[in-house]
């Protein structure tokens, strides 16, 4: 069954460090991938859509990468700040002619300062 | 960005009440909304696909009759929990986007929280 895997575990980085989530998915073949924010008791905030032809994308201190090959793509924030503190959910769309993103629960970042 | 509007954010209710959420899409006309049901430390679950002017979809599992979704117009679509449950207890958030690009991002509601004591 199509899986989508982003980790459990809180990453904890201290304040300007590069943070790196990963989301990686199998049985499954996305056209596109979205990276949302999400804070606590709120409705998630788009932040980046990179589709399966492009390998990276980049917006501010945020880059995402897609690797089709390895069924994987990594969500970076540079000069990470307290305030980038929020859960990041990843989502697929596109596969077998559905374009509704699919998500993953999320990772939850801390930044310390 | 757009901004879709979702209301209550909270609501407590008894078992066997029904409850009526509200997603408004304040600056633009949304054809199609979805919702999303979320519990603690889980993953968005699509519930429905709501589409303005007919039925919505419902995903799998998911009970038609136990939740209503009416998409009245282009602005406004509803979701009433009937006869709920303590097992529905949950984060319900909505969720449109704002042109026909199939692959464009998706503008969230506030969410609302449901506790069904």
């Amino acid at each position: 069954s199509q899986k989508i895997e982003q980790n459990s575990e809180a990453l904890n980085i201290q304040e300007g460090k590069t943070a790196t989530l990963t989301c990686n998915y199998t049985n499954y073949s996305p056209a596109y991938l979205q990276w949302y924010r999400q804070d606590p008791g709120r409705g998630p905030v788009f932040l980046l859509l990179i589709r399966e032809n492009e390998k990276e994308k980049r917006k501010e201190r945020l880059k995402v990468t897609f690797d089709t090959t390895l069924k994987q793509s990594l969500f970076h924030i540079t000069a990470s700040q307290p305030a980038d503190s929020a859960t990041y959910l990843c989502a697929l769309g596109g596969a077998g002619g559905s374009y509704i993103p699919t998500f993953g629960r999320g990772t939850s970042l801390i930044v310390h300062p | 960005g757009a901004v879709v509007s979702q209301h209550p954010s909270w609501v407590i209710c008894k078992s066997g009440t029904s409850v009526k959420i509200e997603c408004r899409s304040l600056d633009f006309q949304a054809t199609t909304m979805f919702w999303y049901r979320q519990f603690p430390k889980q993953s968005l679950m699509l519930m429905a696909t709501s589409n303005e002017g007919s039925k919505a979809t419902y995903e799998q599992g998911v009970e038609k009759d136990k939740f209503l979704i009416n998409h009245a117009s282009l602005t406004l679509s509803t979701l009433t929990v009937t006869s709920a449950h303590p097992e529905d207890s949950s984060f319900y958030i909505c969720s449109a986007r704002t042109s026909g690009r199939e692959t464009g991002e998706l503008f969230f509601g506030e969410g609302s929280r449901l506790t069904v004591l």
